[in-house]
């Protein structure tokens, strides 16, 4: 089976950029999970949902970032407008029944000039 | 509220020598706990989890951790590392019951030189 894929892998803009990163998790998994990494404040949770509903958004940083999963195959971070202090690794992940692993995907590395 | 302590950001250590990365929780209820590792632009790999029964839990290439609930751990440990081990490992832990999402540490790099 195939694992969680991101898209893109790599995202270089410009300060007040829209940015959208994506993702599809595993076929059959019902949570979804955006966590952030960064040197300074390592790995951190942004959002996750369970069966395509918002469940703790509590980890998004402001109104400038947003997240949706409409449906259970597609999922959906958006940052706008977009600034340097959002640079940073972002990771999907997805599981099933939440308490079972999560299973990562490779992640977007997003640069804001 | 939960948090997870990695004590040392980088252990280096021979080839063939032991390991232990050490981990340490906090939580006030039962936990789930996990070893990730990530290797350089990459995401995380599961490395070993605890969710019941045994305190003493293996991963197919040579690690083991064990779940000690008195002294809130989760060390992690390899008899005898491989260039290939060379990586960040991260510990996390999620409430159970709870929460879902996971809490990490904030990594160790296991640096195995030859």
């Amino acid at each position: 089976d195939a694992g969680v894929i991101q898209s893109p892998r790599h995202e270089v803009t410009e300060m007040g950029q829209e940015v959208t990163l994506r993702c599809k998790p595993i076929s059959g998994h019902d949570y979804l999970f955006w966590y952030r990494q960064t040197m300074m404040r390592g790995l951190e949770l942004l959002i996750y949902f369970n069966n395509n509903v918002p469940i703790d958004d509590s980890g998004m940083p402001e109104d400038r970032f947003s997240a949706k999963m409409p449906n259970a195959s597609f999922s959906t971070l958006k940052i706008q407008p977009s600034e340097p202090r959002d640079s940073a690794v972002y990771f999907c992940a997805s599981s099933h029944q939440g308490y079972q692993p999560q299973h990562f995907g490779d992640g977007t590395r997003l640069s804001i000039l | 509220a939960q948090s997870v302590t990695q004590l040392d950001s980088q252990v280096p250590v021979f080839e063939e020598a032991p390991v232990e990365l050490r981990c340490n929780y906090s939580s006030s209820v039962s936990v789930y706990l996990f070893w990730y590792v990530q290797y350089p632009n990459q995401g995380l790999q599961l490395l070993l989890k605890y969710l019941s029964g045994s305190t003493l839990v293996e991963s197919i290439n040579g690690f083991e951790a064990e779940f000690n609930k008195s002294q809130t751990s989760f060390h992690l440990r390899k008899p005898s590392v491989h260039i290939s081990d060379t990586a960040e490992y991260f510990c996390a832990v999620s409430d159970h019951p709870g929460r879902r999402a996971l809490t990490f540490g904030s990594g160790t790099r296991l640096q195995v030189q030859p």
